[in-house]
């Protein structure tokens, strides 16, 4: 199976703070990186599939970037509504694994 | 609107079975591949299974193989999970999740259903 690891696991930061959060996969996976926020009590939210493109409807605060191991999800301007866990997936084969996730919380 | 709904989850002891259920609306259901996906209380997300558009082919975690089946209904717009000998590491919310094509993301995901597994 393919091991996904995130960094940071926990991120402090303000409102308006440049944010980068970084996950990187065990074996190439291509582009297949997607990107999920979630919030307490709900559902995982897609913000980027194909490591760099944004869902539809997602703010374009949020951008990624990365290919083969080495992927980065940045978001430009903190909005108090971003205070979030993030998740990266790989979906370049089966199991389709979760990175552990990183809570971003508010400094 | 695409809208994905879980039920069947609820509160069975050790070694007992329970049946999910996800009912979709509002696009082909027939088209997409279908996951399940888990979150034990306070963990991460972890990958449950994986049915083709025809339910010909299946997946599952090495955790739950042997114990879980994973099928669907095209004609009903309905995916299922049987859950047999169920552990207690199994407690966790459920989440269907609907795979796009392509570069197969999990575009959808319905609002989950809690499983606990205890005596």
């Amino acid at each position: 199976d393919i091991q996904m690891i995130q960094s940071p696991s926990s991120l402090s930061a303000s409102v308006g703070d440049r944010v980068t959060i970084t996950c990187r996969a065990s074996q190439s996976i291509s582009s297949y990186l997607n990107w999920f926020q979630q919030k307490p009590g709900k559902a995982p939210k897609l913000l980027i599939y194909a490591a760099s493109n944004l869902q539809s409807g997602v703010p374009s605060r949020f951008s990624g970037s990365g290919s083969g191991t080495d992927f980065t999800l940045t978001i430009s301007s903190l909005q108090p509504e971003d205070f979030a866990t993030y998740y990266c997936q790989q979906s370049y084969v089966t199991p389709l694994t979760f990175g552990p996730g990183t809570k971003l919380d508010i400094k | 609107e695409v809208q994905l709904l879980e039920s069947g989850g609820g509160l069975v002891q050790p070694g007992g079975s329970l049946r999910l259920s996800c009912t979709a609306s509002g696009f082909t259901f027939s088209s997409y591949t279908m996951n399940w996906v888990r979150q034990a209380p306070g963990e991460g997300l972890e990958f449950v299974s994986r049915i083709s558009t025809s339910g010909g082919t299946t997946y599952y975690a090495d955790s739950v193989r042997g114990r879980f089946t994973i099928s669907r209904d095209n004609s009903k717009n309905t995916l299922f999970l049987q859950m047999n000998s169920l552990r207690a590491e199994d407690t966790a919310v459920y989440y269907c999740a609907r795979e796009s094509s392509g570069w197969h993301p999990f575009d959808y995901w319905g609002q989950g259903t809690l499983v606990t597994v205890s005596s």
